[in-house]
């Protein structure tokens, strides 16, 4: 069974960057059903998609981030990264990673468990 | 970008109950729309994908119907583990969620 597992520090200081890692387990993430995404959930925002990545590399992101996040991955250690630069407040949230399926049944059907990043001096 | 309006924000339910939740797209999303419930300090779980299907594994109580820009979501005799939150999402890029039914016990 696929598990899907975030890393990375819990507190940024503005203007900094904030990087996070999802480590995969239970199968490989260059099956070429799925894209791997980022997305995070704030009392503000709501639940947030911030973009996705398919294992050949090929991204999307949401247009208000799309200046400041890079999703890359590493085949070779089955993970994937979440990058975003020059962060605010506004950017605190917890960041979920999560397999999309590119085919039927589509949807965001396995998820990490979050992780809580605070953007605080 | 599309809006998913959500509604309500939150309901008050008893278990046996049935209860619907509708969302509504600022544009036409076909039937390209999930159904996700999140516990408190959980990861949100699949439960319909493509406005009407059942996800693996997902109790037949659950049921979602619509397409365009108007759907919507049934729990038909509320479970006492039913009592969550329920999102919408559309999946034409970007994607974007409802902002949430929080579904409380009466």
């Amino acid at each position: 069974q696929m598990q899907l597992q975030e890393s990375g520090p819990r507190l940024v200081k503005p203007s900094q960057t904030l990087s996070l890692t999802c480590s995969v387990s239970g199968g490989s993430l260059s099956h070429g059903d799925y894209y791997w995404a980022w997305i995070r959930q704030s009392p503000e925002e709501g639940l947030k998609w911030i973009g996705y990545i398919y294992y050949m590399g090929t991204t999307a992101y949401h247009p208000s981030l799309s200046s400041r996040a890079v999703i890359s991955v590493d085949r070779s250690r089955n993970q994937f990264s979440l990058r975003l630069s020059s962060v605010t407040a506004a950017d605190t949230a917890v960041y979920f990673c999560a397999r999309e399926s590119r085919a039927s049944p589509y949807g965001l059907d396995v998820w990490g468990q979050g992780t809580a990043v605070t953007v605080s001096s | 970008d599309i809006q998913m309006t959500q509604s309500p924000a939150s309901l008050s339910a008893s278990v046996g109950d049935r209860v619907t939740i509708t969302c509504q797209a600022s544009d036409d999303v076909t039937e390209d729309v999930n159904w996700y419930q999140q516990k408190p300090g959980k990861a949100p779980k699949l439960l319909i994908y493509d406005a009407s299907n059942l996800f693996r594994g997902v109790p037949s109580r659950f049921s979602g119907s619509g397409s365009g820009t108007h759907f919507t979501f049934t729990i038909s005799n509320l479970q006492p583990e039913d009592f969550a939150t329920y999102y919408c999402q559309q999946y034409h890029l970007p994607q974007s969620f409802g902002q949430g039914t929080k579904l409380e016990l009466k």
